[in-house]
């Protein structure tokens, strides 16, 4: 089965600072990847899809890269409604898989 | 306006059979390139994907569940129903349905959940 890894697990950081969080995938061939949001109480929210395609009303300090193995969500600017953890999900042959998750809260 | 919502028991027993039923609206699971899944995420824990059921009636099943799960449609109540056999205290999460769309960026497809239920509480206690 596929497994994916996200680094890092959890990060404190402050309003305005740069973030970045890592997802690895033990086997990126033939497969989509996508990013979700999700608040204490709240449903997940899709942030970005195909690795780097900011789902519609998601700001633009949000962005998604990487190919292969590896892919890469960057907050370009922390904001206080960020503050949250943070999911991928990898499509692949019809079959759905979940990161661990990335906490972000308040440095 | 798609709205999707939960329904079925709080609380089950060891070894009990787990039904659930997701009544959806806004879309029909009829429609290219549309699904419906479970999910799952124990409390404080990270979410896992159980179960989806595709616009072409195929399923798909999360392989370290696969044995013990069942979906089915009942297209005319609007409904997603997802089975879980032999529950025990581990499986023990807040249990949610999504709608999953396709979307195809430069040849690349891919299936992600837009909409969400707001999810029950499926406790497994004796």
């Amino acid at each position: 089965a596929i497994q994916l890894t996200q680094s890092p697990s959890s990060l404190s950081a402050s309003v305005g600072d740069r973030v970045t969080i890592t997802c690895r995938t033990s086997q990126g061939f033939s497969s989509t990847f996508a990013w979700y949001q999700q608040k204490p109480g709240q449903a997940p929210k899709l942030l970005i899809y195909d690795a780097s395609t900011l789902e519609t009303g998601v700001p633009s300090r949000f962005s998604g890269s990487g190919s292969g193995t590896d892919f890469t969500l960057t907050i370009s600017s922390l904001q206080p409604e960020d503050f949250a953890t943070y999911y991928c999900q990898q499509f692949n042959s019809y079959l759905f898989t979940f990161g661990p998750g990335t906490k972000v809260d308040i440095k | 306006q798609i709205t999707l919502k939960e329904s079925g028991p709080t609380l089950v027993k060891p070894t009990q059979t787990l039904t659930l039923t997701c009544t959806f609206s806004g879309f029909s699971l009829n429609s290219k390139g549309v699904g419906v899944g479970w999910l799952r995420q124990p409390p404080g824990k990270a979410l896992e994907w159980l179960a989806l059921f595709y616009w072409d009636d195929d399923k798909r099943y999360s392989p370290s569940l696969k044995n013990r799960l069942t979906i089915t449609k009942d297209t005319s109540k609007n409904q997603v129903v997802l089975t879980m056999t032999n529950m025990d205290p581990v499986d023990t999460a807040a249990y949610s349905c999504a709608h999953s769309v396709r979307i195809t960026v430069a040849g690349r497809m891919g299936y992600y959940f837009d909409y969400w239920g707001q999810g029950i509480l499926v406790t497994v206690s004796s």
